[in-house]
């Protein structure tokens, strides 16, 4: 089956700076990437996503890249808040297996004031 | 997301024993899902299912049983079975089946006796 694997684990940022958490997949029929955010005693919430047809989507400051070649994919943050603090988790899904996600193990993004 | 509720937000069990968590949501979403979440790991997928009586199992259904008799809601067991059930579980659910964002219930804490 799929295999997503994340990182960093953690991360720690000076407000302001960028931040950059990478994941990759194992299988090539993968299509779908979402990205979730899940701050501290709460429910992840998705914050964005992206389909192997295009290679880059971009929210305001939040932006994902994606590789098919490499089998890779990243979420970059610009202009870091303290408010961005949480954990972000990366998922991998293909269109014969439903809406079943295969997440990463999450990445600990600190953003210091 | 507020329209996925679980209960109860923390539910102790004692050895040998069953116990049921709650997902109930009034999304009208065909799909649903049970998550495992443990400390500092990425969320596993249990069980979920596509749509009212039918349901599949995950990576890690062993020690688990799900119910779907009604599109609103998707009860876990955790059995005797389970050996170490101690986790944060998700409930999720989604339109449908393709592809689609997940939203997530507040998640039930469980721990052992």
């Amino acid at each position: 089956g799929e295999n997503v694997e994340q990182h960093p684990s953690t991360l720690s940022v000076q407000e302001g700076d960028s931040a950059v958490i990478k994941c990759t997949y194992s299988d090539s029929a993968s299509n779908y990437f979402p990205w979730y955010k899940q701050e501290l005693g709460k429910r992840p919430q998705l914050i964005i996503d992206i389909r192997s047809n295009v290679g880059e989507k971009k929210d305001q400051r939040i932006a994902v890249t994606l590789n098919k070649t490499a089998k890779h994919f990243s979420l970059h943050i610009t202009e870091t808040q303290p408010e961005d603090s949480a954990v972000y988790f990366c998922a991998a899904s293909k269109n014969n297996a439903g809406n079943m996600l295969t997440f990463g193990g999450g990445t600990r993004l600190m953003v210091k004031p | 997301d507020g329209g996925i509720t679980q209960s109860p937000k923390y539910l102790f069990r004692k050895e040998g024993q069953n116990v049921t968590l709650s997902c109930e949501q009034n999304l009208n979403h065909d799909a649903m899902y049970w998550y495992r979440q443990d400390p500092g790991q990425g969320l596993r997928l249990i069980y979920y299912s596509q749509i009212v009586n039918d349901f599949q199992k995950g990576d890690i259904a062993e020690g688990y049983s799900v119910s779907r008799e009604k599109k609103e809601s998707f009860p876990l067991t955790v059995t005797s079975a389970q050996k170490n059930p101690t986790a944060f579980y998700l409930c999720a659910s989604s339109i449908g089946q393709i592809q689609e964002t997940q939203y997530f219930g507040p998640g039930t804490r469980l721990l052992v006796l």
